[in-house]
């Protein structure tokens, strides 16, 4: 597609069940980042791939979230064990190899509301 | 580390009227810098950014920033808003060569009034 795009768009769970939320950047960025944003704390950074390059996971705010990029393309990223403050707005952008520097694109984001 | 600062929560102005947003950074090294618009409901994007050349940057929908690297800033303006421009503004930064995510501000609420 032309833009990033993210599934699902709305995700509602209980207490204590995980989560897959989907990403899909741009056609031939290698650069994807995750990014959180909530009421609170506004927009935070999560975790960051560039290409094969190990992730910068120094934003991801316990060990219950990990992230994974599949291919250099597709990535998923899992929260466990959801809990209510987890609820937020989750946002992909991806960029070209210049890392971001040119601008990221982002896609929609996910609303995930942990009940 | 750098830091941004949008003072502004909240920005209300009537239709036609100028508008500035501000945003400040911290950084004890050059920083490149962006702004980010979020309409309603909508996702973020980018609107102008900032990386080297010249101080003033423009975006194809009017409005401009500049950055003063004296004062740390890269507010945002407008010479005449519309009813479309009301969005949440973010301002942000990336720190060159180092980690590649951006640091956003708390954002400004742009409210265009009739």
């Amino acid at each position: 597609g032309a833009g990033v795009s993210q599934s699902p768009s709305n995700k509602v769970t209980e207490k204590g069940k995980d989560v897959e939320l989907r990403c899909d950047p741009i056609s031939g960025h290698t650069a994807l980042y995750w990014y959180r944003q909530s009421l609170g704390q506004g927009l935070e950074f999560l975790i960051y791939f560039q290409g094969n390059s190990a992730p910068d996971k120094s934003g991801l705010p316990s060990d219950r979230f990990s992230a994974e990029r599949t291919g250099g393309s597709v990535s998923t990223l899992t929260i466990q064990r959801t809990q209510q403050e987890d609820s937020a707005v989750y946002l992909c952008a991806s960029s070209s190899a210049r890392g971001g520097e040119v601008g990221q694109f982002f896609g929609p984001g996910t609303r995930l509301t942990v009940l | 580390a750098q830091s941004v600062t949008q003072l502004d929560s909240q920005v209300p102005v009537f239709e036609e009227a100028p508008v500035e947003l501000r945003c400040n950074y911290s950084s004890s090294v050059s920083v490149y810098l962006f702004w980010y618009v979020q309409y309603p409901n909508q996702g973020l994007q980018l609107l102008l950014k900032y990386l080297s050349g010249s101080t003033l940057v423009e975006s194809i929908n009017g409005f401009e920033a500049e950055f003063n690297k004296s004062q740390t800033s890269f507010h945002l303006r407008k010479p005449s808003v519309h009813i479309s421009d009301t969005a949440e503004y973010f301002c942000a930064v990336i720190l060159p060569g180092g980690r590649r995510a951006l640091t956003f501000g708390s954002g400004t609420r742009l409210q265009v009034q009739p």
